[in-house]
């Protein structure tokens, strides 16, 4: 069993709509929750981060950890052609280590 | 502008020519990263370092080397490639965190390597 699973796409949705991408660990340890953007031809950038369960809101984003049951969230509302890239689960248990899940490729189309 | 370097950003080479990917970077981390991304198996740690002259191995350390011997550069050398290392690589940085550790790593642009 891989410690991070993602469905990898792609996720093909109309300008508009709200987007949920979903992630699966199965480390308890995991502590920090953390959402990488990649976009073709280019490296991860981090776009979200959580600590613990709960929700985190920044602008159109939302992320929802829920540790009870090892299950991540990633809302975009009113998603746009630019939100069309890789999303990368990334749990982390502190310190260095990262986990990365295999992404989830989204295409927004006009 | 705050930033990782790497090169070359694309390297067809043959089997056995030792060749070196650099990694640079302006923020003064003292954190850095090797990992390779392959199609289906994500983004794996190669090796990594907490500061100059300390590395360690990642998750995929076998056929790579690493140094550490400035704070800003940090050389991923493959002595003897095979077609294995066929892949995507990246270089991340991050600043060394006494809470939440480094959550916020600073990728560069990729290497695409091809090993014939």
């Amino acid at each position: 069993q891989k410690e991070v699973e993602q469905d990898p796409g792609p996720l093909s949705v109309p300008e508009g709509a709200i987007v949920s991408l979903n992630c699966t660990y199965s480390n308890s340890a995991f502590q920090y929750f953390m959402w990488y953007r990649q976009y073709s031809r280019k490296g991860p950038e981090l776009l979200m981060y959580t600590y613990s369960s709960g929700n985190k809101e920044d602008g159109r984003f939302t992320a929802q950890v829920d540790k009870s049951s090892k299950y991540i969230s990633l809302f975009i509302r009113d998603s746009q052609p630019s939100d069309s890239a890789t999303y990368l689960c990334v749990p982390a248990g502190g310190g260095n280590k990262l986990t990365f899940g295999t992404g989830t490729q989204l295409k927004v189309e006009l | 502008e705050a930033q990782v370097t790497q090169n070359p950003r694309y390297l067809i080479t043959v089997t056995g020519k030792k060749l070196t990917v650099t990694c640079s970077q302006n923020m003064n981390h003292e954190y850095m990263s090797w990992y390779r991304q392959d199609p289906g198996l994500g983004l794996r740690q190669i090796y990594y370092s907490m500061n100059v002259e300390v590395t360690d191995k990642g998750d995929v350390p076998e056929g790579y080397k690493v140094s550490r011997k400035e704070k800003r550069n940090f050389p991923l050398i493959l002595e003897s490639p095979s077609p294995n290392q066929t892949s995507l690589y990246f270089c991340a940085s991050s600043s060394s965190s006494s809470s939440g550790g480094n959550y916020e790593q600073y990728f560069g642009p990729g290497t695409r390597l091809t090993v014939t």
